[in-house]
């Protein structure tokens, strides 16, 4: 099956850094997402990008299909921001999602 | 709007006890459906997903099953806990279809084994 790397594992920063998340895949994806599990577990939609670029806020997110990596992009963090951030992609052959094993975050003040 | 609510929020079963979760969706029809597990350590795993009433799909062969009595109820079930059942376990739901558009996930299960 399809393999999703992402990276790094765990980032500690401070309130108002910037940062990138990458997410690698190994083979040509028609679906791809990036979600935030917060302290409570609840899985939170960031961005439907299985290409192109969208930006919500201070968050942005770049898919380049062609090369088989996704960046999100965390601008000014806060510490709500704090928690895990999962990449997912589903291939033209799959039918669910498979998930990264997620980066995660932890903002101090 | 679609909604997707799944209950109980957390559970606490003894070993050989059964296991019911249940997960509905509002606002939608004809949706696929789909459970999802995750362990200490992060990972996402896919258990089942459901593209119609009564088509249930295994990823992952072990102790659980799923069914989907109604277009928008997906359920969850074992016969006899394992310890190793022990998870967070949530329910998804995307579009009819399905590949090229968003999943989106109820708040989760926290079921812990004893």
């Amino acid at each position: 099956g399809i393999q999703v790397e992402q990276s790094p594992p765990d980032l500690i920063l401070q309130e108002g850094a910037n940062s990138t998340l990458r997410c690698n895949f190994s083979d040509s994806v028609n679906n791809l997402q990036w979600f935030h599990q917060n302290p409570w577990g609840q899985l939170i939609n960031l961005f439907y990008i299985p290409s192109g670029t969208k930006q919500n806020g201070r968050l942005s997110a770049t898919t380049v299909a062609t090369e088989r990596y996704s960046l999100l992009y965390i601008s000014s963090s806060q510490t709500t921001d704090s928690g895990v951030y999962f990449c997912a992609v589903l291939t033209n052959s799959g039918y669910a999602l498979n998930f990264g094993k997620g980066t995660s975050l932890l903002v101090t003040p | 709007s679609q909604t997707i609510h799944q209950w109980p929020a957390t559970l606490v079963q003894p070993v050989g006890s059964p296991l019911s979760l249940e997960c509905t969706v509002e606002g939608t029809s004809n949706p696929n459906l789909y459970w999802y597990r995750q362990a200490a350590g992060r990972g996402l795993q896919l258990l089942f997903y459901s593209v119609g009433i009564g088509q249930i799909s295994s990823e992952v062969p072990q102790n659980l099953s799923a069914s989907r009595p109604q277009d928008r109820q997906f359920i969850l079930s074992s016969k006899k806990l394992l310890l190793s059942d022990s998870g967070f376990y949530l329910c998804a739901w995307s579009v009819q279809g399905g590949r090229n558009s968003p999943l989106h996930f109820g708040n989760g299960t926290r079921l812990t084994v004893t």
